[in-house]
């Protein structure tokens, strides 16, 4: 698959767990983006990474804890997450960190139980 | 920081008709203002993106304005058809200053389109 891809696609994971998420893009992309979309929420930020560095954490709780080991992959750390947790993670890559189109993974569908 | 507000938040017309989206922001430093598209299951998409030095812009059937000295921007989608159904998200975002690459997405809106 070309793009943004993302795994897993869905998650059901209890409170206790610990689970992480993976994107990868295949664009030659520097900049990475971490979205949560809560239903009738706007699309809410939670990291940037530009050239593998973190330049944002829109005030994310510490159970959510990001990884960028390079340019094409970026991964999500889950632990002790809470219920409202819940919703759709959407994994973004954009040419550079700056106003260029983002392009957008397939997200995953968490359940927090 | 910035605040985007989109209206309506759903928007049902007949096929052919036009469909307006408007959205406001508060930060005059934006200077790009993208529009995505998400249809139901899907990623969202970008359809059409404008920067503050133009006043409009078109691609067929879909047209942005925007109007910098009032802070509003509008997506105009003429001749709908039953595919341009999905949830459209406006966003602006700016080229400097702390915020660099950050995008500040409205609440979307539902657009159906009637056959």
């Amino acid at each position: 698959e070309t793009g943004v891809t993302q795994t897993p696609r869905h998650l059901v994971m209890g409170m206790t767990n610990k689970k992480s998420l993976k994107c990868e893009q295949h664009l030659g992309h520097n900049a990475m983006y971490w979205y949560k979309q809560s239903a009738k929420k706007p699309l809410e930020l939670m990291f940037v990474y530009n050239f593998k560095e973190q330049t944002e954490n829109n005030s994310v709780p510490s159970r959510f804890s990001p990884e960028c080991p390079n340019s094409s992959h970026l991964f999500l750390h889950l632990h002790t997450l809470q219920p409202e947790d819940s919703a759709l993670y959407l994994c973004a890559s954009s040419q550079g960190q700056g106003p260029y189109e983002q392009y957008f993974g397939p997200g995953t569908r968490l359940t927090v139980t | 920081g910035e605040n985007v507000e989109q209206h309506p938040s759903t928007l049902s017309v007949q096929e052919g008709d036009s469909a307006v989206i408007k959205c406001t922001y508060s930060d005059s430093a934006s200077n790009y203002f993208p529009w995505y598209k998400q249809e139901l299951g899907k990623r969202p998409q970008l359809i059409i993106d404008i920067r503050s030095n133009v006043g409009e812009k078109k691609d067929q059937r879909i047209a942005v304005t925007l109007n910098k000295t009032a802070k509003h921007f509008s997506l105009h989608i003429t001749e709908t058809q039953p595919e341009d159904s999905a949830v459209y998200f406006c966003a602006a975002g700016s080229w400097g200053g702390s915020t660099l690459g950050r995008l500040y997405f409205g609440r979307g809106t539902q657009l159906t389109v009637w056959p």
